[in-house]
This record gives structure tokens, sequence and C-alpha cells, in this order.
């Protein structure tokens, strides 16, 4: 059974960082892209960020680049999205996602739980 | 950024409505677009991908159609565990865009 559990949110303040984790079980984690896709009521589902399998390539959303790093340790099986400068329009609820392929031509075929990140002072 | 606009925003059933939402697309997109269903506090899960291809574990009571800019999601008998949101997506481009939701309430 697939299973993505992130961890690492939480209440950070304007221009402060935040890593978030995904700890992914349940398939062949080297073998498929993973992207970060975050939530917010007023902005709805936002893709944030993908990266291949063999974390090689990566893709970011214009909002994020620069400010936004995706990884991936594949000894681990776990996902990272490190979160620099940020700002209270980040706050989000961020979801791991699992692509049913590499990058390319690929849809979201698993989701974890999501994590809550707050910007605030 | 290819933008995707979905309608209605939200729509009103009863069980056993036949419904149908529309998602439009600002580009030919072929037929790689997703369709999630999500429901209150959880993540959103597939439905249909590839416009037309059934989700693993999905009722065939939903089914998808469409290509280049024009698609539907279509459930022929509503389920009272259907009321959702549901969203498209498109996947021709990295930089993946959802569209803003349907809301499917109780009428």
């Amino acid at each position: 059974e697939v299973q993505l559990l992130e961890s690492g949110g939480g209440l950070v303040q304007p221009g402060g960082s935040l890593r978030l984790s995904c700890a992914a079980s349940g398939f062949t984690f080297s073998s498929y892209g993973m992207s970060w896709v975050r939530q917010t009521p007023g902005r709805g589902l936002e893709w944030v960020s993908t990266l291949s399998g063999s974390g090689n390539t990566t893709y970011y959303a214009d909002s994020v680049k620069g400010r936004f790093t995706i990884s991936r340790d594949n000894s681990k099986n776990t996902l990272y999205l490190q979160l620099s400068s940020l700002r209270a329009e980040d706050t989000a609820i961020y979801y791991c996602a699992k692509l049913n392929l590499g990058t390319r031509l690929a849809y979201f075929d698993f989701w974890g739980q999501g994590s809550l990140v707050t910007v605030s002072s | 950024d290819i933008q995707m606009t979905q309608s209605p925003s939200t729509l009103s059933a009863s069980v056993g409505d036949r419904v149908t939402i529309t998602c439009r697309v600002s580009q030919s997109i072929s037929s790689w677009l997703a369709w999630y269903q999500q429901k209150p506090g959880k993540a959103p899960k597939p439905v249909i991908y590839e416009a037309s291809t059934l989700a693993t574990g999905v009722p065939s009571r939903f089914s998808g159609s469409g290509s280049g800019t024009e698609f539907t999601l279509t459930i022929s008998s509503l389920q009272p565990d259907d009321f959702a949101t549901y969203y498209c997506q498109q996947y021709y481009s990295n930089s993946r865009t959802f569209g803003h939701g349907t809301k499917v309430e109780i009428k």
C-alpha cells in the first residue's frame, strides 16, 4: 500500500525558513517523480514543484522559484521541500504527491495527508 | 501558464441525479487531463486520468470525456459518497495547473 507521510510544518515568521519532509513507502521510490502541491481557501490547489526519480530534474512554480528547493534522498525514501524567504502568501497546506510515471505527462496518483505551514508574525 | 476554467463553481443536486462538470483549458492539452475528488479535511484523490480513464477503485458511475481544450466529468447517478469538491488538472505542461473546483452539494 502506497503511503506518503508529511512532517515539518508549523508557524514561522515572515522571512523565515522551514523544511518539509515526506516519507514514502509501498512503492519503489526512486522510480517515480514526486511533487509538492499546496492549497489555500483563496487560491485553491497550486502546484509548487516537481522532482524526477533520479533527483536530476526539477521544476518550480514561478511563485516559489529561487525561494523553495525540492530534493530527495532515495536511500531514505524521503522527499523534501526547503522553504526560505517565506511570505504570508505561502501560508497553505502542503501536500506531497506521487506521480504515476517520471515527470513528463504524469498525473498525481497518490497524495499525502498534508502539512500546514503558517507564515505570520 | 495554461489556464483552467471550471464550471459551475457550485452544483446542487439530489441522490440519483446525473451531474456534469466542465473544464475549459486555455490551450490544447490533448488528453492530458485528470479529475480529482476532495472531501473536507482530506487530500485530493484521482477519479479520472488521461481525460477518460477511470482511476483504480473508482466506481463506474464516474466518466470523463473530451480532448484538446474542453473536458467533462459526469456522474451518472449521484450517490451520498459523491458529495465533494472536484478539480480538473492539466499535466501536458510540467507547470501543472488546476481548476478552481466544483463543489457538489446536496440539494
